[in-house]
């Protein structure tokens, strides 16, 4: 099944940690995203990519770190320089070299910060 | 900057109802407009996406419309179901940014 797949599904960190969330996807996209989405608000990006080697800043990439070293795999890495990083957290992908824009979103990751 | 707005952000309505759920946006410069549902705790499924130079899409049940001009997009859905209760997500991307701006969500509820 070709699909966006995102782990772990709950992760819980100590103040002043560094976290990784996975995101990996089959689907052949050459875009991906990060959006963090709070309680009643809407999602909000924090780093996408084009292309494998190449990332951009969202508009709330401080705090946040991330990598595309393989078309499957992007990686984001909350630092401990993020102020306030207990939200959800999801990962999308899409085709749009190819002309299709629709985005498509894994099942996501809680984070909560102890 | 894109703002995206949906009114209203939450509804009720009894099974077997018509409904319309509203999404505006700021800057008509839209390349798309895209509708996703989520159910809590889960991540987002795209239900519709509108090229800027359509005017509607269908699926099922679901008809969503684009009035670029007036910046404005509905999603209608017909003879609602308790299983369609969930929180329903516009987003627009503006032109070849690649990038969406979403709005807050509404949030329906449909009672049996």
């Amino acid at each position: 099944d070709g699909g966006i797949t995102q782990s772990p599904k709950y992760l819980f960190r100590k103040e002043g940690q560094n976290v990784t969330l996975s995101c990996e996807q089959n689907l052949n996209h050459d875009a991906m995203y990060w959006y963090r989405q709070d309680p009643g608000q809407g999602l909000r990006l924090i780093y996408y990519s084009q292309i494998v080697n190449d990332f951009q800043k969202g508009d709330i990439a401080e705090g946040y770190s991330v990598s595309r070293e393989k078309k499957e795999s992007f990686p984001l890495t909350v630092t401990s320089a993020q102020k306030n990083p207990t939200a959800f957290y999801l990962c999308a992908s899409s085709a749009p070299r190819a002309g299709l824009d629709e985005q498509f979103f894994g099942p996501g990751t809680r984070l909560t910060v102890l | 900057k894109q703002e995206v707005t949906q009114i209203p952000a939450a509804l009720s309505v009894p099974e077997g109802e018509n409904l319309v759920l509203n999404c505006s946006f700021t800057d008509s410069a839209i390349y798309n407009l895209q509708w996703f549902r989520q159910d809590p705790g889960k991540g987002l499924t795209s239900l519709l996406l509108i090229q800027s130079s359509q005017r509607e899409q269908t699926s099922g049940r679901l008809n969503a419309s684009l009035d670029k001009s007036s910046g404005r997009s509905t999603l209608y859905i017909a003879a609602s179901q308790p299983g369609d209760s969930a929180t329903y997500l516009c987003a627009v991307e503006a032109g070849g940014s690649e990038k969406l701006v979403f709005g807050k969500g509404t949030k329906l509820t449909v009672n049996p």
